[in-house]
């Protein structure tokens, strides 16, 4: 695609509730991150795969968190018994191109645990 | 991880240069210094990178001085369409594995 893609774009979340976000890379990018920006701050690292290993997972919050990009392309961030401080934007980015340090966002996630 | 320290808000007015100043005194051999802007609702977009000295793209300028513990992001003629939060990061390894994003600085650009 043009860009990356998040899905849904806006989610509402009862605390407890199991959510699942969605991210489209942009085709053919072998990396894909996930980042969480909580608001008035900068984003903060969670995830990192490169195709379908997830090579680096050190940013995510606790093991109710959990990542998978199982054939290389499209992702997915689940998070099981939400809580109120998993409110914020989750942003999924994705690199490949010629300049080494871009890496191409998404519009985010903003999710609402109520 | 280096450290980055960079103002928390500008303000400048339309057509005006503007300058982000931002240090990484810890910043290692192999990392690169990037900046990213970021919109309202809007994921953070790539602006420039650059390793030493002084590169320009159609943006930005960045100059790095020799001991590359400080950076300066230049925007020429600002629009108010530039204000934005600009976050200045050093890419580990220059690659965008990792990327540390701090709280940036917030530009307002006024008539």
């Amino acid at each position: 695609g043009a860009g990356v893609s998040q899905s849904p774009r806006y989610k509402v979340a009862k605390r407890g509730q199991d959510v699942a976000l969605r991210c489209d890379p942009i085709s053919g990018h072998v990396s894909l991150f996930w980042y969480q920006q909580a608001l008035g701050q900068g984003p903060e690292f969670l995830t990192y795969f490169q195709n379908e290993a997830q090579l680096d997972k050190s940013g995510l919050p606790s093991d109710r968190f959990f990542a998978e990009r199982p054939e290389g392309s499209v992702s997915t961030l689940k998070i099981q018994r939400t809580q109120q401080e998993d409110s914020a934007v989750y942003l999924c980015a994705s690199s490949g191109g010629q300049r080494n340090t871009e890496a191409f966002f998404g519009q985010g996630t903003r999710l609402t645990v109520v | 991880l280096a450290k980055t320290t960079q103002p928390i808000s500008m303000d400048s007015y339309e057509g005006q240069e503007v300058n982000i100043t931002c240090s990484h005194n810890n910043i290692a051999t192999n990392d690169y210094i990037t900046w990213y802007q970021q919109f309202p609702s809007q994921g953070p977009r790539f602006i420039i990178q650059g390793y030493k000295t002084k590169v320009t793209n159609e943006v930005a300028s960045l100059f790095i001085p020799a001991d590359r513990k400080s950076s300066t992001l230049s925007l020429p003629r600002v629009s108010l369409s530039d204000t934005a939060v600009y976050y200045c990061l050093v890419a580990l390894g220059g690659t965008a594995s990792k990327l540390t994003f701090g709280t940036g600085t917030r530009l307002q650009v006024t008539l």
